[in-house]
């Protein structure tokens, strides 16, 4: 059964502490694996999308990495307003359709 | 990125009446939009496939009696809470994907839409 689990459910950082999100999925024939960012009563935002293993990508204070079970969320020196929900998807085959993970709640202190 | 909008963002109704919500791609064309359900601190579920110009398709266990979707054009798509109860109340998301290589495309979310059944 293709599956996609987000580890750890909850992190809570110091401002500035560096960590890794991860995402590890069990599908075949990945199309593609999406991060995004969701704040509390608002809808999913698109971060990354990764098609290779190897591929890596930056943005601001995240860079994504993938390789061919799992892929990580690396952020740098968090802020606070780096604290939200960040979901994992996954495009798998030739389905159309994208399975999401649980997400990882991250909450930065000051 | 691309916008999807999502409307109305919040819905208060009486238990037993229907609600429709819209969801519009409004810079680019989708011939594929998703309907998404999500349960406080939990993940998407996904409800439906909706495609332009034909029947939507639904996940297991998602009733397609009561979840009406209609997909009338390439920016527009609408979900159908038919006899709502209190038990529908969630927050739905839509979402749509831009042209990819081999239907790669990003997804682009709505902002949600909170639905409360009395």
């Amino acid at each position: 059964e293709d599956q996609v689990t987000q580890s750890p459910e909850a992190l809570r950082l110091q401002e500035g502490e560096s960590s890794s999100l991860n995402c590890s999925y069990t599908v075949s024939g990945l199309r593609g694996l999406f991060w995004y960012r969701q704040d509390p009563g608002k809808g999913p935002e698109f971060l990354f999308t990764l098609y290779s293993a190897g591929e890596e990508k930056e943005k601001e204070r995240l860079k994504a990495t993938l390789t061919k079970k799992e892929s990580f969320l690396h952020i740098t020196a968090p802020k606070p307003e780096d604290s939200a929900t960040y979901l994992c998807a996954v495009q798998y085959s030739s389905a159309s359709k994208i399975i999401f993970g649980s997400g990882t709640r991250l909450s930065i202190r000051p | 990125g691309a916008v999807v909008s999502q409307h109305p963002s919040r819905v208060i109704c009486k238990s037993g009446t229907s609600v429709k919500i819209e969801c519009r791609s409004l810079d680019f064309q989708a011939t594929t939009m998703f309907w998404y359900r999500q349960f406080p601190k939990k993940s998407l579920m996904l409800m439906a496939t909706s495609n332009e110009g034909s029947k939507a398709t639904y996940e297991q266990g998602v009733e397609k009696d009561k979840f009406l979707i209609n997909h009338a054009s390439l920016t527009l798509s609408t979900l159908t809470v038919t006899s709502a109860h209190p038990e529908d109340s969630s927050f739905y998301i839509c979402s749509a994907r831009t042209s990819g290589q081999g239907n790669t495309g990003e997804l682009f979310f709505g902002e949600g839409s909170r639905l409360t059944v009395l």
